[in-house]
Formats: C-alpha cells, sequence, structure tokens
C-alpha cells in the first residue's frame, strides 16, 4: 500500500492555465507538506497543515492556494501558471511531534512542465 | 533561525570506497538532524536521525552519521559504498515545525 500518493505523476501544461495536484496519505499523521524541488535539487517548503488548518506559509505567490478537505489530504492549486513554476512538487507528511522531531514521509512527486 | 550547508555539491567516489558527505547547520536552539535519501526519479527518504542521546547513529544500509555539537556538524560516511548508493542525500535541520533541508550532494559511485 502507497503511504503517501499524488497524482498525477506528470503535468505537462500551458502558461496560464490552472491545474491542480492532489496528495493522500495512509498513514494516519497529522501534518502535511507541500515542497518545490527546483532544477539544481533545491527543495524548499511551501506550505504545511496540521490536522486540517494551515502552519506554514512560506513566500509562495498567492497563485498557490493548499487546500486540506481533511486531515489524509492536502491539494494544491495553481492559478495563471508560469515557465517557472517548472519544478517536482513533494507532498510530505509526518505525525506531529516535539518540535519536528519526526520523519517526512515523501509521496513520489508530480514533475509540472510550463510551456 | 535554522540553516543547513552541505559543503560538497557532488561527489564522485568509486565502488568499495568510503565516502564523507559532509553538513554543517546553525540553529539557536536545540535541533533535531536527519539524513535524507533521494534515488533516481523517487521521492526523499529517511536515511538516519539525531534526537538526543548517542552521537553516532547508523543506518540499516551501511551508513553513519556523528552529531558534533561544538562544531555544529552532521556528517554522513559508509566505509564502503555500493553502486546501489549513487543518488541525491539531503541534510536536514528540525525545530518547530519546520525542517530545513540542504541542497543536497549527488553522491555517484563508478564502477
Amino acid at each position: 500500500d502507497t503511504a503517501v500518493s499524488q497524482t498525477p505523476k506528470y503535468l505537462v501544461t500551458q502558461m496560464g492555465n490552472d491545474k491542480s495536484i492532489k496528495c493522500e496519505q495512509n498513514l494516519g499523521h497529522d501534518t502535511m507538506y507541500w515542497y518545490k524541488q527546483d532544477s539544481k535539487k533545491f527543495l524548499k517548503i511551501m506550505f504545511s497543515y496540521n490536522n486540517k488548518e494551515l502552519i506554514i506559509n512560506e513566500t509562495v505567490p498567492n497563485r498557490f492556494s493548499p487546500k486540506s478537505p481533511d486531515k489524509a489530504h492536502l491539494n494544491l492549486h495553481i492559478n495563471s501558471l508560469e515557465l517557472g513554476d517548472s519544478a517536482v512538487y513533494f507532498c510530505a507528511s509526518s505525525q506531529r511531534g516535539l518540535a519536528g522531531a519526526n520523519e517526512q514521509f515523501f509521496g513520489p512527486g508530480t514533475r509540472l512542465t510550463v510551456l | 533561525a535554522q540553516s543547513v550547508t552541505q559543503l560538497d555539491s557532488q561527489v564522485p567516489v568509486f565502488e568499495e570506497a568510503p565516502v564523507e558527505l559532509r553538513c554543517n547547520y546553525s540553529s539557536s536552539v536545540s535541533v533535531y538532524l536527519f539524513w535524507y535519501v533521494q534515488y533516481p526519479n523517487q521521492g526523499l527518504q529517511l536515511l538516519l536521525k539525531y534526537l538526543s542521546g548517542s552521537t553516532l547513529v547508523e543506518s540499516i544500509n551501511g551508513f553513519e552519521a556523528e552529531f558534533n555539537k561544538s562544531q555544529t556538524s552532521f556528517h554522513l560516511r559508509k566505509p564502503s559504498v555500493h553502486i546501489s548508493d549513487t543518488a541525491e542525500y539531503f541534510c536536514a535541520v528540525a525545530g518547530g515545525f519546520k525542517t530545513i533541508f540542504g541542497a543536497g550532494t549527488r553522491l555517484f559511485v563508478k564502477a
């Protein structure tokens, strides 16, 4: 059974379009994250939710909007896509623990290509 | 605020040779330290972590890392690497709800 799953795995779209990436975890974790990994492999936190509540919101354009319908799901919607949005987006989850001591479990990633 | 510096972006090494991937961190509070590995076209997975206690931590596949508070380092070592160890390795520091990842070190094992 897949612990953290993302759909779609690949997403190719035109500039200006709106797209969504979905993430689900079946680990019973309280906390979920979205990361962006650029072409140089640099991994940057975008958002984090704990029990459906937004707790981390980094400096991300407001074209990016996360939504957590329940604590097992965290979706990412992107409006008006730009070339610079091309990257691999990773969803992750962890059990809520003392000051971040718990490991994060990552999904397989969604490779977004904006043409 | 925390930060992580991985001192080498790429480390090429021959099979069965030892390797060290270097990681330095900075933080004003107590932190937890991690090494994650990313194989090609996959997500990250935990390799090992330091929370407290013994400063030397080990993974099931032969890697080890030592927490050195005075040098603010958490270097990753393996005495003999395999071709299958070729991957991207990320050092990370956690405090509060946020985990900060280093820029990654690509370990490339040659036959």
